[in-house]
């Protein structure tokens, strides 16, 4: 079992949306992030949280740090937002980021 | 204000050729990081590495792989005689100090092909 466990694996969503993205993780962490990777592209940092809740533009992350669980939600989801969106964890070793398999999400018109 | 910088983005490689890929950090960061994403898989922590020191190599091959970030210049991810299982996106990501409770910055990845 994956220590970063994402669903869904794969999200089909019509512009407009609501979208919601979830990660599960077993161990004791630091931080959490949510990371944004586009098809031959780079990855982004979209967020990092240790607790609560942070907001940018039409994106909003949450953590639950007692169950373990956070989402990543995507409000009025356009195509461009379409990509493969990445849970990570800070375990206690600080260097390492332990990955989720990614949520790949397609925004059609 | 230029963010990671990697190079090559793309390197097409023969079977027992070497394959060097270079990551310059965000300006101010002492602390880089290398992950691997093989086709169809998730990322993978390598090595982690302050200047001129290999603070946490747990994730790296034993064998033809190797890491340097040296007190000039940018870090180095070294792979000797490549094989097809090499083939993969290469990650370097940089911070100002260790991650926990800081953002990361990631490159753009360099795209190894081993043929």
């Amino acid at each position: 079992k994956n220590e970063v466990e994402q669903s869904p694996q794969n999200l089909t969503a019509q512009e407009g949306e609501f979208i919601t993205i979830n990660c599960s993780y077993s161990v004791g962490i630091s931080a959490l992030h949510w990371l944004q990777q586009h098809p031959g592209g780079g990855i982004v940092s979209l967020f990092m949280l240790s607790s609560g809740k942070k907001k940018h533009g039409r994106l909003i992350a949450t953590i639950n740090i007692q169950e373990k669980h956070s989402s990543l939600h995507i409000t009025a989801s356009h195509p461009r937002d379409s990509a493969v969106y990445i849970c990570a964890v800070n375990t206690g070793t600080a260097s390492k980021l332990t990955f989720g398999t990614g949520t790949r999400l397609q925004v059609t018109l | 204000n230029a963010g990671v910088m990697q190079n090559p983005r793309h390197l097409v490689r023969r079977r027992g050729q070497e394959a060097r890929l270079r990551c310059s950090p965000m300006k101010g960061h002492s602390h880089v990081y290398w992950y691997r994403q093989l086709p169809e898989e998730g990322l993978k922590f390598m090595v982690y590495l302050q200047k001129e020191n290999i603070i946490d190599e747990s994730g790296m091959p034993k064998e033809r792989f190797s890491a340097e970030f040296p007190k000039e210049g940018p870090s180095i991810l070294r792979i000797q005689q490549v094989v097809r299982g090499d083939s993969a996106a290469y990650f370097c990501a940089s911070s100002s100090k260790q991650f926990s409770g800081n953002t990361i910055y990631f490159g753009e990845g360099s795209w190894l092909t081993v043929v």
